[in-house]
């Protein structure tokens, strides 16, 4: 099945820094969520967007819905040591269908 | 609390040993489905059910069996048939009503390796 492409793969940054992040599909999705991985354990949902467009926060967490429906962006602002892990995204093409997942950004901060 | 739970979190066994791995939720979501990580890579789907007593193969089903005979359970079986089955497990549900529609929620993983 399709998969999600991701970029960068992996970003080491200095704590306080803002990180961007993208998602992006040759297919238009109308569902697309953010998860964050810690290792060994479950991905936990940051944010679910619905409408292109669309830009909603968590904290200091903010994501976006291409306008073109195809991709998806997420920042993170005034990074901070917990927030190491892999994010990854996934879309959803029409409701009820199966999402698809890209395979994440790894994220590292360094005090 | 509610949630997904997943056991046992971590599980060895010998080649040509099948071994079920749990999957509880008791969010009340009708649709659950078992996913596995491989380093690198996207969750890849393995099986989903939409409903009670109805399952439906994914993209990598061989090698795994599933069944459904309770909404709140979705036991995942991975048998000797499968070839590379070292991997991560993860279960996730999704309600189909509600203000949480479409989403996606997962439980804590289990870890197979396979000596």
């Amino acid at each position: 099945g399709q998969q999600l492409n991701q970029s960068p793969q992996s970003m080491f940054i200095q704590e306080g820094e803002d990180v961007s992040m993208n998602c992006t599909s040759s297919s238009i999705f109308n569902t697309w969520l953010w998860y964050k991985q810690e290792p060994g354990e479950g991905p936990v949902l940051l944010i679910a967007l619905y409408k292109a467009g669309e830009l909603t926060s968590n904290g200091r967490l903010t994501a976006q819905f291409g306008i073109t429906r195809k991709d998806s962006f997420l920042n993170i602002s005034a990074s901070i040591p917990s927030d190491v892990g892999i994010y990854f995204c996934a879309g959803q093409r029409n409701y009820g269908q199966n999402f698809v997942f890209g395979p994440g950004t790894r994220l590292s901060v360094l005090p | 609390d509610g949630g997904i739970t997943q056991s046992p979190k971590y599980l060895f066994r010998k080649e040509g040993q099948n071994v079920t791995l749990s999957c509880e939720q008791n969010l009340n979501h009708d649709a659950m489905y078992w996913y596995r990580q491989d380093p690198g890579q996207g969750l890849r789907l393995i099986y989903y059910s939409q409903i009670v007593n109805d399952f439906q193969k994914g993209d990598i089903a061989e090698g795994y069996s599933v069944s459904r005979e309770k909404k709140e359970s979705f036991p995942l079986t991975v048998t000797s048939a499968q070839k590379n089955p070292t991997a991560f497990y993860l279960c996730a549900s999704s309600p189909r009503t509600g203000p949480d529609t479409g989403e996606l929620f997962f439980g804590e993983g289990s870890r197979l390796t396979v000596l």
